[in-house]
């Protein structure tokens, strides 16, 4: 069965303390991995797609990056603004389809 | 540029009931897809809508419906609501048929009483 997880569930950052996030995944057929951002009461946010395992995308304080096994969402220098749950997602492909599985997100708490 | 707008922003329905949620996509976009969040969950993954057709489904029975009209919009049907359908519903667009980079519609919170 696909499983995307992500670790951990929650994490409480001071502003300016660098960390990351992880998923998992197990999954056959896999055509790409994506980060989404979703904000309380609001939909996620697309932020980055990897296809394939050493690719890495930046974007302001977050770094994405992909092995064959796992994804990380590193957060440098993080703000308070950067508080939301931080999604990924498996897009698998299966008899002629295409899906996406989410993980369960991490809760990004950053506190000033 | 008007996002994935979706409607009516909350709503409350009793077990039994139907109800009906609406989307309109991303301008330029022709493919949406429905998820289910339910809280302290990750979306899954409904269907999804391109041509007027249901391209694809998820892990979802029967009385989860939907239509696609000729400007995109779609529309979500739920018959015979049970508890657990409480949750929050939400739209994405893309282009092509594809599932890359989805838009997000800030959701329909349905309640079921």
């Amino acid at each position: 069965e696909d499983q995307v997880t992500q670790s951990p569930e929650a994490l409480r950052l001071q502003e300016g303390e660098s960390s990351s996030l992880n998923c998992s995944y197990t999954v056959s057929g896999l055509r790409g991995l994506f980060w989404y951002r979703q904000d309380p009461g609001k939909g996620p946010e697309f932020l980055f797609t990897l296809y394939s395992a050493g690719e890495e995308k930046e974007k302001e304080r977050l770094k994405a990056t992909l092995t064959k096994k796992e994804s990380f969402l590193h957060i440098t220098a993080p703000k308070p603004e950067d508080s939301a749950t931080y999604l990924c997602a498996a897009l698998i492909s299966g008899a002629g389809s295409y899906q996406l599985t989410f993980g369960k997100g991490t809760k990004l708490s950053v506190i000033p | 540029d008007a996002g994935v707008t979706q409607s009516p922003t909350h709503l409350i329905k009793t077990r039994g009931q139907q109800v009906t949620l609406r989307c309109s996509p991303k301008s330029g976009h022709d493919t949406v897809s429905w998820y289910q969040q339910a809280l302290g969950q990750g979306p899954q993954f409904i269907f999804q809508y391109y041509e007027e057709e249901e391209r694809q489904r998820g892990n979802f029975p029967d009385r989860f419906s939907g239509h696609q009209f000729p400007n995109y919009s779609s529309e979500l049907n739920v018959n015979a609501l049970l508890l657990g359908d409480s949750a929050l519903y939400l739209c994405a667009s893309s282009l092509g048929g594809l599932n890359e980079k989805l838009f997000f519609g800030s959701g329909t919170q349905l309640s079921v009483l």
